[in-house]
């Protein structure tokens, strides 16, 4: 089983619509939860950041992590083509050594339809 | 000017080559990170840096090699290139305690 799991989709919605991408892991000690978003031909590049439990809302984006099911998800309200994109997330355990390394997602290609 | 910068920014080079893809920052960040993106399988570590004289082997590194030249600087090297090492890399860096920050990439092609 890998440590993190992340449907690859792809996921094709209309322009307006909520969208819902997730991820499960199975490691406990993960800690600190992100959301990279990768434009095609482009580096990812972070969008939100959360630690332990709970949501964080920033515009249109909610992050949100549930450790008792070690479930992690993002919303996406009124999403736009802009958001086309592929979703990729991430976590770690600790800021020390290796455990600060990232383990990624395989990541969620989106596309919004106009 | 981007933060962290890589050449070249694509490469096709034929099996057997030696190639050196490089890396450089000026987000003054200690780690440094290396990793490969293939259609299906995500990124994957190869090698990573958490300072000059640090370097440690990721998920996948056999087949490459990797030397910290300096605090900004982060090269990759392939000594004999086939063509299964043809993908997209990322050089990423990162502050402890903060996310990493990934360079454009190389889109690199060996046949």
């Amino acid at each position: 089983q890998k440590e993190v799991e992340q449907d690859p989709g792809p996921l094709s919605v209309p322009e307006g619509a909520i969208v819902s991408l997730n991820c499960t892991y199975s490691n406990s000690a993960f800690q600190y939860f992100m959301w990279y978003r990768q434009y095609s031909r482009k580096g990812p590049e972070l969008l939100m950041y959360t630690y332990s439990s709970g949501n964080k809302e920033d515009g249109r984006f909610t992050a949100q992590v549930d450790k008792s099911s070690k479930y992690i998800s993002l919303f996406i309200r009124d999403s736009q083509p802009s958001d086309s994109a592929t979703y990729l997330c991430a976590m770690l355990m600790n800021y020390g050594g290796s455990q600060g390394n990232l383990i990624f997602g395989k990541g969620t290609k989106l596309s919004v339809k106009p | 000017d981007a933060d962290v910068t890589q050449t070249p920014r694509n490469r096709i080079t034929k099996t057997g080559k030696r190639i050196m893809l490089e890396c450089s920052q000026t987000k003054g960040h200690d780690r440094m990170y290396w990793y490969r993106q293939d259609p299906g399988l995500g990124l994957r570590l190869i090698y990573y840096s958490f300072d000059v004289k640090d370097i440690n082997k990721g998920e996948i590194s056999d087949g490459y090699s990797v030397s910290r030249q300096a605090q900004a600087k982060f090269s990759l090297s392939l000594e004999s290139a086939i063509p299964n090492q043809t993908a997209l890399y990322f050089c990423a860096t990162q502050r402890q305690g903060n996310e990493q920050f990934f360079g454009p990439g190389t889109r690199l092609t060996v046949l």
